[in-house]
């Protein structure tokens, strides 16, 4: 089955730093991939998407291009503010009707 | 875009009672949905698929007895958690997908926080 593992966190930051959360998959066909950000006391909500090879997702600041070659959909950001706090999951969308599968996700803390 | 909504979104119960917790899709027809449960600072680990109008199909490991899943309209999904016990104590996520699977995007309700006492 699909599988997802994504860089463990907390990860630290000062505002304005530079943002990357790798994530990488794998899949038996050619799964969407999804990042979602679930604030504090919240459900998930959706980030960013990209369905094919090479579709860049972007959200907010955040962007991450989908590498069929290298099987990853790193999550990206310039700079960013400590409203970003939150975790981050990724995640892949099996190519039949299936649930989501999520990396175990990675809390992001950001610094005044 | 599409809407799922919990209720309740916090709950406290004693050990040995039940607890129902209900998921509807808002502005769409779901006749599927996701129960996930999410332990703290854990990711989410599927429980189950809730059909409409069928038999909900459960992850291998979830106590069918125990998570009673009913999908009763293209609106409405509820789960109840029978005889909790502290164990059970979780965040529980529900999703669907949109009406097309257009993209396999999954719409997450709120989430409901169970506490069992």
């Amino acid at each position: 089955g699909n599988s997802v593992t994504q860089m463990e966190g907390p990860v630290t930051l000062s505002e304005e730093a530079f943002l990357t959360i790798n994530c990488t998959y794998t899949a038996t066909g050619y799964p969407s991939l999804f990042w979602y950000v679930q604030y504090p006391g919240e459900g998930l909500q959706l980030l960013l998407k990209a369905t094919k090879a090479d579709d860049k997702g972007s959200n907010k600041g955040f962007e991450a291009t989908y590498r069929k070659e290298t099987t990853s959909f790193h999550l990206e950001k310039g700079s960013v503010q400590v409203s970003d706090s939150a975790v981050y999951f990724c995640a892949s969308g099996d190519t039949g009707r299936r649930a989501l599968t999520f990396g175990s996700g990675t809390r992001l803390q950001v610094q005044p | 875009g599409a809407v799922v909504s919990q209720h309740p979104s916090r709950v406290i119960c004693k050990s040995g009672t039940s607890v129902k917790i209900e998921c509807r899709s808002l502005d769409f027809q779901a006749t599927t949905m996701f129960w996930y449960r999410q332990f703290p600072k854990q990711s989410l680990m599927l429980m189950a698929t809730s059909n409409e109008g069928s038999k909900a199909t459960y992850e291998q490991g979830v106590e069918k007895d125990k998570f009673l899943i009913n999908h009763a309209s293209l609106t409405l999904s509820t789960l109840t958690v029978t005889s909790a016990h502290p164990e059970d104590s979780s965040f529980y996520i529900c999703s669907a997908p949109d009406s097309q699977w257009a993209t396999g995007e999954l719409f997450f309700g709120e989430g409901s926080r169970l506490t069992v006492l």
